[in-house]
């Protein structure tokens, strides 16, 4: 039982390039989220997905995409990169929203 | 506005010596607080879920405890591999998909 887990760890990327960042689930949970963490911010959800085929953003969407065509996998795209986007991202995924959530060991994004 | 506040934000601590971390909220209709764990380079790990005002829940050094305004999150006899920081969350009464996040304590227990 692996958990939830990302791919990759580490990426480093030049402004305006794209990239997508994959997380799996094998504990067949129905929600999976899109996390983002800095020093002195916190959490943030950038966006989430309470289904195979659904999604919805959270706080910080704006520059991100997402897609859930299987429910074990949830994708997140950067179109254009920018270094604001310096940061570590994190998937998790529950139950249901009232579940704890469970979560990936992180991708450490770095923008140049 | 919903929020959580967690302190200290730092908290240093000798082998065995106990001590409490606390989490303060302000969101109506409390529908769980939940507290996690993270280590350095790692992502959360889930710790406890409480729902009601008076629960309690232990595992090993730890005991987590809610009021109607705060969680406690008490260590006792504290060894160095406790040291991480500690995450405590509430769902947003407003918009149900999402929580509401503390900036964590960070502990650190010296041998």
């Amino acid at each position: 039982n692996a958990g939830v887990t990302q791919t990759p760890k580490f990426r480093v990327l030049k402004t305006g390039q794209s990239m997508t960042l994959l997380c799996a689930q094998d504990m067949n949970h129905e929600y999976m989220y899109w996390y983002r963490q800095d020093p002195g911010m916190g959490l943030r959800l950038i966006h989430y997905s309470v289904g195979e085929g659904t999604t919805a953003k959270g706080e910080v969407p704006d520059g991100y995409n997402v897609s859930r065509l299987k429910k074990q996998n949830f994708l997140l795209g950067l179109e254009s990169a920018a270094p604001s986007q310096t940061s570590v991202y994190f998937c998790a995924s529950s139950y249901g929203f009232s579940y704890e959530q469970y979560f990936g060991p992180g991708t450490r994004l770095t923008v140049t | 506005e919903d929020q959580v506040t967690q302190s200290p934000e730092a908290l240093r601590l000798q082998e065995g010596e106990s001590s409490s971390l606390n989490c303060s909220y302000t969101v109506s209709g409390l529908r769980g607080l939940f507290w996690y764990r993270q280590d350095p380079g790692k992502g959360p790990e889930f710790l406890f879920t409480l729902y009601s005002a008076g629960e309690e829940k232990e595992k090993e050094r730890l005991k987590a405890t809610l009021t109607k305004k705060e969680s406690f999150l008490h260590i006792t006899a504290p060894k160095p591999e406790d040291s991480a920081t500690y995450l405590c969350a509430v769902p947003n009464a407003g918009n149900n998909r999402k929580l509401i996040w503390g900036l964590g304590t960070s502990l650190a227990v010296n041998p």
